[in-house]
């Protein structure tokens, strides 16, 4: 069966400081990727998605980055955070294609001070 | 395009009462719908997936949810809630060609009652 992954669970940083979340995904072959956010009281936001190694397509202008390095390895990186960059950021995968169920990870709590 | 627009972001109910959360969606193909639940500080899991096989669609926990393509709707009930039914529930819309990346709703937050 499939599986995802990603870590820190939970972190803190300065402003200023960088930022990396990683995500994995166990079971499958080339599937898309995906990285949400949520803001306290808000809904999903899509930021990044791909579809295969190394095809970042970015929805939201913002000073975040994604990575995908690995065929189920996705990356979200700052170079410098910024106070509204605090949220639940969520990592997801689907199977390439449409109508196929997007399944999430268990989130990462991003606090910056 | 795509849309959906949950109606209520926050519904509240007494245990064993009827839930209804209600989504509308906007597609110009026919769409996949799907229903996501979720727990505090966790992801989101998935409830139940419309695909056309047919317009009442059974999920987990005991909820169901049926496609009105005449209302662009797709409302999520549960006959009686339970207290562990209490989280956020997202309501989400794909399209069948070009762009297959679902659109989310706002959520709407069930609280319930003892």
């Amino acid at each position: 069966s499939q599986t995802i992954h990603q870590w820190p669970a939970t972190l803190v940083q300065p402003v200023g400081s960088p930022l990396s979340l990683e995500c994995t995904v166990e079971g499958t072959s080339n599937p898309n990727l995906y990285w949400y956010r949520q803001a306290a009281g808000r809904g999903l936001q899509l930021l990044f998605y791909s579809v295969g190694i190394g095809q970042i397509s970015s929805e939201v202008p913002q000073n975040l980055s994604a990575s995908r390095p690995q065929d189920r390895q996705f990356i979200l990186s700052s170079k410098k955070l910024l106070l509204s960059d605090s949220g639940f950021y969520l990592c997801a995968w689907s199977l390439q294609g449409a109508g196929n169920t997007i399944y999430f990870g268990e989130g990462s709590w991003l606090t910056v001070v | 395009a795509q849309s959906v627009t949950q109606l209520g972001s926050h519904v509240s109910v007494s245990e064993g009462a009827l839930v209804l959360l209600r989504c509308n969606y906007s597609s110009s193909v026919p769409p996949y719908l799907f229903w996501y639940v979720q727990y505090p500080n966790q992801g989101l899991q998935l409830l139940l997936k419309y695909t056309s096989a047919a317009t009442l669609v059974k999920g987990i926990n005991g909820f169901e949810a049926e496609f009105k393509k005449s209302e662009t709707s797709f409302h999520l009930t549960k006959p009686s809630a339970h207290m562990s039914d209490a989280a956020e529930y997202f309501c989400a819309v794909s399209a069948s060609g070009g762009s297959y990346i679902p659109t989310f709703g706002r959520g709407t937050s069930l609280i319930v009652h003892p």
